[in-house]
Order: structure tokens, then C-alpha cells, then sequence
């Protein structure tokens, strides 16, 4: 069974940056996994921000970046607001119409 | 605007039957591909269904296939989920989603929780 791993916390500072990371139990991660990520809020629908490894949607704020690193999808909030804490979820494919969530990163702003 | 509201959960006996509903609105409903994504109370984002523009093609994570079906309707801009042999696992708020040119699960509903249980 395919596992995608994320870190299960992090902690930033306001002003700060920090990057999380998406990795997959088949190996590598690359652009042909078309790496999501999403932000999720207490009580609320999760809102997607990053399609396609690194294309931002009309509402996504530039603060927020996406990548490759490592063999992993990353996703970099640079200059961290206090509404960005939050959990945030990458979303892979792994061929056939098959997507596999991470299991998340709560980010902490403090 | 697009929306997407989703509804029909509630309470149910394992092995029990339940569909959900997603009435969609703001845009052109049979252009779009769509999904049905589910979290369990306290836990993460689990994919579980999607069916393309049309209907003609439709896939399942492995925890459901077999049990649930996804289906659309044009005529009434609605997604549903038929879900049998419901178990306790199955407890979750069920989200519908919809595809963007622009990538996957752009938009979301509110959510609907489905409860398994005696």
C-alpha cells in the first residue's frame, strides 16, 4: 500500500519561513506525480493552494511556493502571517486515477 | 460563484446504506471532473472517489471499492455517492470537490458527516 509521508508538526515564527515536505513510499517524487498541497483550517473545507508541483491558483498568496527538494514535493510559506497556521496536506497520483493524501502537517505559528 | 453543498449523512447502522448528495451550481456541472474526499473525526484527508465529466469513467480508493458508487446526473447538476455495507471506518464528514483546468480538488464543499454506528 502506497504511503505518503509529511512531517507531522512544525513551528515558525511570524516573519519566518518554513518548508514542509511530501514524500512517497515508491520512491522519488517527481513532477509526474503532480504534487498538490492544500491548507486546512479548524472547522473548515480544506482550500487548495499548489497544482502541478508548483502553479498557484488566482487566490493563493505569494508567500506560498511550491517544489522539488530532495526527492520529496516541498511546500515553502516564506514571511508566515499568523493566519497561515493551519494543516496543510499534499496530495499525490500515482497513475490510473488513483490520488494518495499525506497525512499532513500541522503548522504552528509562534 | 461555484458551489457545492453536499448532503444526505447522518446516523447508520453498520452494513447499513446511505447517499450522499452534492448539488453543484455556479457553473457548468458536465465540463468537470469530480470527486468525493473523506476525513475521519481528527484524522487527515483521505481521497476516495472520482468520476469524469461525462460519467463514463469512474475510480475508487481500494478501502471502498466494491462498496460504494459514485455517480452523477447532468440534468440535476448533482453528484452522489451510494455507499453500502457501511462500517465503523466509514465514520467521516464526506466532502464533493470538483477538477479546474487548473488541477485537482479546487473547489470543496462544507462537508457532510456520515456516522457508522449501533
Amino acid at each position: 500500500q502506497t504511503v505518503v509521508t509529511q512531517e507531522p508538526s512544525l513551528t515558525v515564527s511570524p516573519g519566518g519561513t518554513v518548508t514542509l515536505t511530501c514524500a512517497s513510499s515508491t520512491g522519488a517524487v517527481s513532477s509526474g506525480y503532480y504534487p498538490n498541497w492544500f491548507q486546512q483550517k479548524p472547522g473548515q473545507a480544506p482550500r487548495a493552494l499548489i497544482y502541478s508541483t508548483n502553479n498557484k491558483h488566482s487566490w493563493t498568496p505569494a508567500r506560498f511556493s511550491g517544489s522539488l527538494l530532495g526527492g520529496k514535493a516541498a511546500l515553502t510559506l516564506s514571511g508566515v502571517q499568523p493566519e497561515d497556521e493551519a494543516e496543510y496536506y499534499c496530495l499525490l497520483y500515482y497513475g490510473g486515477a488513483n490520488w494518495v493524501f499525506g497525512g499532513g502537517t500541522k503548522v504552528t505559528v509562534l | 460563484e461555484v458551489q457545492l453543498v453536499e448532503s444526505g449523512g447522518g446516523l447508520v447502522q453498520p452494513g447499513g446504506s446511505l447517499r450522499l448528495s452534492c448539488a453543484a451550481s455556479g457553473f457548468t456541472f458536465s465540463r468537470y471532473w469530480m470527486h468525493w474526499v473523506r476525513q475521519a473525526p481528527g484524522k487527515g484527508l483521505v481521497w476516495v472517489s472520482l468520476i469524469n465529466s461525462d460519467g463514463s469513467s469512474t475510480r475508487y480508493a481500494d478501502s471502498v471499492k466494491g462498496r460504494f458508487t459514485i455517480s452523477r446526473d447532468s440534468a440535476k447538476d448533482t453528484l452522489y455517492l451510494q455507499m453500502n455495507s457501511l462500517r465503523a471506518e466509514d465514520t467521516a464528514v464526506y466532502y464533493c470537490a470538483r477538477d479546474s483546468v487548473g488541477g485537482i480538488l479546487v473547489y470543496w464543499g462544507q462537508g457532510t458527516l456520515v456516522t457508522v454506528s449501533s
